[in-house]
């Protein structure tokens, strides 16, 4: 069973609107989400993460948004470029900073397009 | 670029193989980890090593199996290969073993005819 989902394969939207990317999870042990770009032929890059005592995370143009109650969390990017079309995991981690271990469970991904 | 090598980037071998697969990981990290991404499917988490010892597994075969020596990369052995083993095999690597930003290298395609 999926412990992190991401429901929506593709997104499509205009550049300069804002991108909102979903992924939901089921395992409530995990406290530290990020989220990862991928282009196509290249490993997937970190973009942003938030830890489980936040709620928010900003870093330019980019905000995620954690709702643990709801075990849901969004990345949210605002304006979008063109640039910024690629496939985007969420993933997820079941152990916190002082921890013994860090492997991450990943979403399947969702691809965005961002059309001029 | 992540600092986190690959080779090869392409390996296509037949059914009933044996190949191996290296990672470099960031100059610094202490920790490797492997990935695979079948068609169907996301990353799923193999296996992590930390300091030359294994710190986790995920679902990695029995058929399958890696090491990371002193001087830190690490090589992820596949036998026995079976057609449903192609897929991509990423490495990633951290400074830390615990819950962090992991940093992917570019990705081993191995196709098994």
């Amino acid at each position: 069973d999926q412990q992190v989902k991401q429901n929506s394969p593709s997104l499509s939207v205009q550049e300069g609107r804002i991108s909102i990317l979903n992924c939901d999870y089921t395992n409530s042990m995990f406290d530290y989400f990020l989220w990862y770009k991928k282009y196509p032929a290249e490993g997937p890059t970190f973009l942003i993460s938030i830890s489980s005592i936040k709620d928010k995370n900003e870093d330019g143009r980019f905000t995620v948004f954690l709702n643990k109650s709801a075990k849901h969390l969004s990345l949210h990017i605002v304006p979008s470029q063109p640039g910024d079309s690629a496939v985007y995991f969420c993933a997820a981690s079941d152990v916190d900073y002082g921890g013994s271990q860090g492997n991450l469970i990943f979403g399947k991904g969702t691809k965005l397009s961002v059309k001029p | 670029d992540s600092g986190v090598t690959q080779t090869p980037k392409h390996l296509i071998t037949a059914t009933g193989q044996r190949v191996t697969l290296r990672c470099s990981p960031r100059s610094g990290d202490l920790s490797v980890y492997w990935y695979q991404q079948s068609l169907d499917q996301g990353l799923q988490f193999l296996i992590q090593y930390y300091n030359g010892e294994e710190r986790a597994k995920g679902n990695i075969l029995e058929r399958f199996s890696a090491q990371q020596f002193p001087d830190l990369h690490s090589e992820l052995n596949l036998s026995s290969l079976e057609l449903g083993d192609s897929a991509l095999y990423f490495c990633a690597s951290s400074v830390v073993d615990r819950a962090g930003e992991q940093y992917f290298g570019p990705g081993t395609r191995l196709t098994v005819t």
